[in-house]
């Protein structure tokens, strides 16, 4: 019931090309979705995030469209450069100001010149 | 600048050594957190602590301790390390974001421990 499911695990794009990362969830208690980078060495780094009366929120590049009836998330990364190359975790948050959050397992994207 | 730091950022014990990885924020946030990050699984939570005197289970805490003593420190206390410890630790401070009253983590560079 606390899990966040991600896919895929890994994933490959060329240079300009649209990268998709796709999670879900199946707790209704959840109820605020950031998305996460992390490069190598570092720890990750809150990217954008989404609340699920909201059926998307750009910022830049980076878009998330959510889902609430299907319970699924995903984050498209436009025009993907090589800097853009890290490991994406999608979250979720617990209402009730919990604060606890929980994790998917992680995309490791490579985009490639 | 704003920032999570901790200490040490790599450590090599033995079993049963007891160790405190620290964790401090200068941001004043109320709520910090503590992660490990393991191949294939992602980050899970040990503790978390909504305020000073305030702690509590996440979801991995077995073998871990906390304190929240001070509202800018949250040290990680493992007083019997095993082997299965072995693993990335990430501290996280957490600012709230408007009139939601959400927050959204900051992480720490992160604490590579491992347990001969």
């Amino acid at each position: 019931q606390q899990q966040v499911k991600q896919s895929p695990q890994s994933l490959i794009v060329q240079k300009g090309g649209i990268s998709i990362i796709n999670c879900a969830y199946e707790n209704t208690a959840f109820d605020y979705f950031p998305w996460y980078q992390q490069f190598p060495g570092k720890g990750p780094a809150l990217l954008i995030a989404i609340r699920p009366d909201v059926s998307e929120k750009k910022e830049g590049r980076f878009t998330i469209s959510f889902n609430k009836s299907a319970k699924q998330f995903s984050l498209h990364i436009m025009d993907s450069q090589p800097g853009d190359s890290a490991t994406y975790f999608c979250a979720a948050l617990f209402q009730g100001g919990s604060e606890k959050l929980v994790f998917g397992k992680g995309t490791k994207l490579t985009v490639n010149p | 600048e704003a920032q999570v730091t901790q200490n040490p950022r790599y450590l090599i014990t033995v079993t049963g050594k007891k160790l405190t990885v620290t964790c401090s924020q200068n941001m004043n946030h109320e709520y910090m957190s503590w992660y490990r990050q393991d191949p294939g699984l992602g980050l899970r939570q040990i503790y978390y602590s909504m305020n000073v005197e305030v702690t509590d289970k996440g979801d991995v805490p077995e073998g871990y301790k906390v304190s929240r003593k001070e509202k800018r420190n949250f040290p990680l206390i493992l007083e019997s390390p095993s082997p299965n410890q072995t693993s990335l630790y990430f501290c996280a401070s957490s600012v709230w974001i408007g009139v939601s009253g959400r927050g959204l983590q900051f992480f720490g560079p992160g604490t590579r421990l491992t347990v001969l």
